[in-house]
């Protein structure tokens, strides 16, 4: 069971805009502390897409953009491309009595129609 | 360029331990964290701790307390992640991964290895 939660699934045809919801808790989103996007193709190690909640790596498309707001985050991903077809990952930093960790969603796999 | 490179598939038995290797190679190892995380099949990724390659020192999270070591050698850029008293449920493709220069609140994983395929079956 992932602490952050995302939508299983989400559809959309090319050239649409999707979005894909990240929600926790006080512990961890709602803390402030930061929350990071990760794209992985089947088979393929998992790659960095919006760092610091908003920030794209050299060489992302400004067509996926992150935002933040209380306890959840979005990512969105504008003009739809058949290529985006992938599962996405949110990630963010959780802190409680028990110590300090990184924490994942469980990911969210895109399907381009 | 930033390069992890990580050791091959094992297949284990219950009850033992594997050891996986991450080479790091294109930047200063002892300069940023190295993080470990796992994906089981039909899972979600699931971290596992890290080690700061300056120091030595590792933390790691708390379901894996006692059963995780993670260990470098700083001569050969190599990380190192050794999970013992094997289960089926360790079965994941696991991999290693470059964290931040500091470890907190804003950490993110910038370069993956490959994954190393651990099935433990008896």
């Amino acid at each position: 069971q992932s602490v952050l939660t995302q939508p299983p699934s989400v559809s959309g045809a090319p050239g649409q805009r999707v979005t894909i919801s990240c929600t926790g808790y006080s512990s961890n989103i709602g803390a402030g502390y930061d929350v990071h996007w990760y794209q992985q193709f089947p088979g393929t190690a998992p790659k960095l897409l919006i760092y610091s909640n908003t920030f794209r790596p050299s060489g992302v498309p400004d067509r996926f953009s992150g935002s933040k707001s209380g306890t959840s985050a979005s990512l969105a991903i504008t003009g739809l491309q058949p290529e985006d077809e992938a599962d996405y990952y949110c990630q963010s930093y959780d802190r409680n009595l028990r110590g300090s960790r990184v924490v994942f969603g469980g990911g969210t796999k895109l399907t381009v129609l | 360029q930033v390069q992890l490179v990580q050791s091959g598939a094992e297949v284990k038995k219950p009850g033992t331990s594997v050891k996986v290797s991450c080479k790091a190679s294109g930047y200063t190892f002892t300069d940023y964290y190295i993080h470990w995380v796992r994906r089981a099949p039909g899972q979600g990724l699931e971290w596992m701790g890290w080690i700061n390659p300056n120091t030595g020192d590792t933390n790691y999270v708390w379901s894996f307390q006692g059963r995780v070591t993670i260990t470098r050698d700083t001569s050969t850029t190599t990380a190192y992640m050794e999970v013992s008293r094997l289960t089926s449920d360790d079965t994941a493709l696991y991999y290693c991964a470059r964290g931040t220069r500091n470890w907190g609140s804003g950490a993110y994983f910038d370069y993956w290895g490959q994954g190393t395929l651990v099935t433990v079956s008896s």
